[in-house]
């Protein structure tokens, strides 16, 4: 089972960040958290990933609080591109191969 | 890079009859996954492989599906026979595995539609 809660839907207006919150507070010191995002009749797509600093790519930052009890996934400038099924999902860190174990997801609307 | 490829993209079957979705990985990536995806839901995994041995089958169905990854590289996922309710998504995955943490990266599916 998915270790992690998120909100089923959440809206967004086009060019406005898009903060996307996941509780994971059963998660243990070597799990990392995962994100990934699924557009319509697409497979998955990984985001970031983090274990407990923020982190920062082309596509998203990454907030982990400090107690590593929920994070929050951040889009800066949402475009009508960035509707998707966000996944938040922890998996543990000491092997490449761990499978990922999805729960249901946010279903972001990107708004015009 | 070129992706995970799998084919195909959509498949319609009777109830009963069989079906096989082929998945080639991203060259070198040494982990493969098949995830089944109903409409609605997560993906959920299937089976795990590692080479071209199976790491994880607990959640594949033995009665009806098998898989096998002959040679370590492409994988074939088979139904037979099929239900209703495996009308789903199958997605295949992969990664480098080999004990470094990394991104799986995914194919866009296979759409089955049985009737």
């Amino acid at each position: 089972d998915a270790k992690t809660t998120q909100p089923t839907s959440m809206d967004c207006a086009e060019g406005r960040a898009a903060n996307l919150p996941c509780n994971h507070s059963t998660i243990s010191g070597n799990e990392y958290v995962y994100w990934y995002r699924q557009i319509h009749s697409q497979g998955p797509q990984y985001i970031i990933h983090g274990l407990k600093n923020n982190e920062t790519n082309e596509m998203a930052s990454l907030i982990i609080t400090e107690d590593r009890k929920s994070s929050t996934l951040i889009l800066p400038h949402a475009t009508l591109r960035d509707t998707a099924v966000y996944y938040c999902i922890v998996r543990a860190s000491f092997s490449g191969n761990t499978p990922l174990v999805f729960g249901k997801g946010t279903r972001l609307s990107v708004i015009a | 890079e070129a992706g995970v490829a799998q084919s195909p993209r959509y498949k319609i079957i009777e109830k009963r009859q069989s079906v096989a979705f082929w998945c080639n990985p991203i060259s070198g990536h040494a982990t493969l996954y098949w995830y089944q995806q109903i409409l609605g839901q997560g993906p959920k995994l299937l089976i795990q492989f590692q080479n071209n041995g199976v790491v994880d089958d607990s959640q594949l169905p033995k009665d009806r599906f098998s898989a096998e990854r002959l040679k370590g590289v492409d994988s074939t996922l088979k139904i037979q026979p099929a239900k209703l309710e495996d009308s789903a998504v199958y997605l295949c995955a992969s990664s480098f595995g080999g004990g470094r943490n990394t991104e799986a990266f995914f194919g866009q599916g296979t759409r089955l539609t049985v009737v």
